[in-house]
């Protein structure tokens, strides 16, 4: 069965501190990987990773992909209180034709003033 | 504006009576899937349709029906809803092929009774 792992669950830090996200995978037919940012409304969009090895970089966050471990992290560096969401990391898998995303349940960080 | 839009936003309704959750996108998105998010558990996702007039279960999709008669709407469809189907629904959509991610609604907070 595909799985999505995401760890840690929850996470409480202050402004200014450095966090990995970590996301590992079990998916059968993989594309893709990507990282959603959910602050209590609709996901939204931050990075999509496909080759093992290449860092994706937007501001303070970045990400990267590693293939044969099966597993990606996120990093945001300099925390900010706005950066306090949940992290969803998803894989796109696809078979015969069709594609669809597995879930995982989601990186919960709170950064405190 | 480019968007996926998700209605209604909230309901409250009771076990048994028949409610429909429309989604609607004006990207020319062939592909759309309908998702529910409940604590613990992530997102999981009920529908999918890669086009007009194709659908296909995703990992929950007992108690859900959908359809596509046109690209743009991909409404979600509970026949007699039940206390379990509580939860909050994401509708989302993507352009076949490349690089191209998922866009989400807004979400639809749903309560059965």
């Amino acid at each position: 069965e595909d799985k999505v792992v995401q760890s840690p669950l929850s996470l409480v830090v202050h402004e200014g501190d450095t966090v990995t996200l970590n996301c590992s995978y079990e998916v059968t037919n993989f594309r893709s990987l990507l990282w959603y940012k959910q602050e209590k409304k609709a996901p939204t969009f931050l990075f999509m990773l496909t080759s093992s090895g290449i860092e994706k970089k937007s501001g303070r966050l970045s990400s990267i992909l590693d293939k044969k471990e099966l597993f990606s992290i996120l990093n945001i560096t300099a925390t900010q209180t706005g950066d306090s969401a949940v992290y969803l990391c998803a894989v796109e898998a696809s078979t015969s034709g069709t594609y669809k995303y597995i879930f995982g349940t989601g990186t919960r960080l709170k950064v405190l003033a | 504006e480019a968007q996926v839009t998700q209605n209604p936003r909230y309901l409250i309704t009771v076990t048994g009576k028949k409610l429909t959750v429309t989604c609607s996108q004006n990207m020319n998105h062939e592909y759309m899937s309908w998702y529910r998010q409940d604590p613990g558990l992530g997102l999981r996702q009920i529908y999918y349709s890669m086009n007009v007039e194709v659908t296909d279960k995703g990992d929950v999709p007992e108690g859900y029906k959908v359809s596509r008669k046109e690209k743009r709407n991909f409404p979600l469809i509970l026949e007699s809803p039940s206390p379990n189907q509580t939860s909050l629904y994401f509708c989302a959509s993507k352009r076949e092929g490349g690089a191209n991610v998922l866009t989400f609604g807004a979400g639809s907070r749903l309560t059965v009774l």
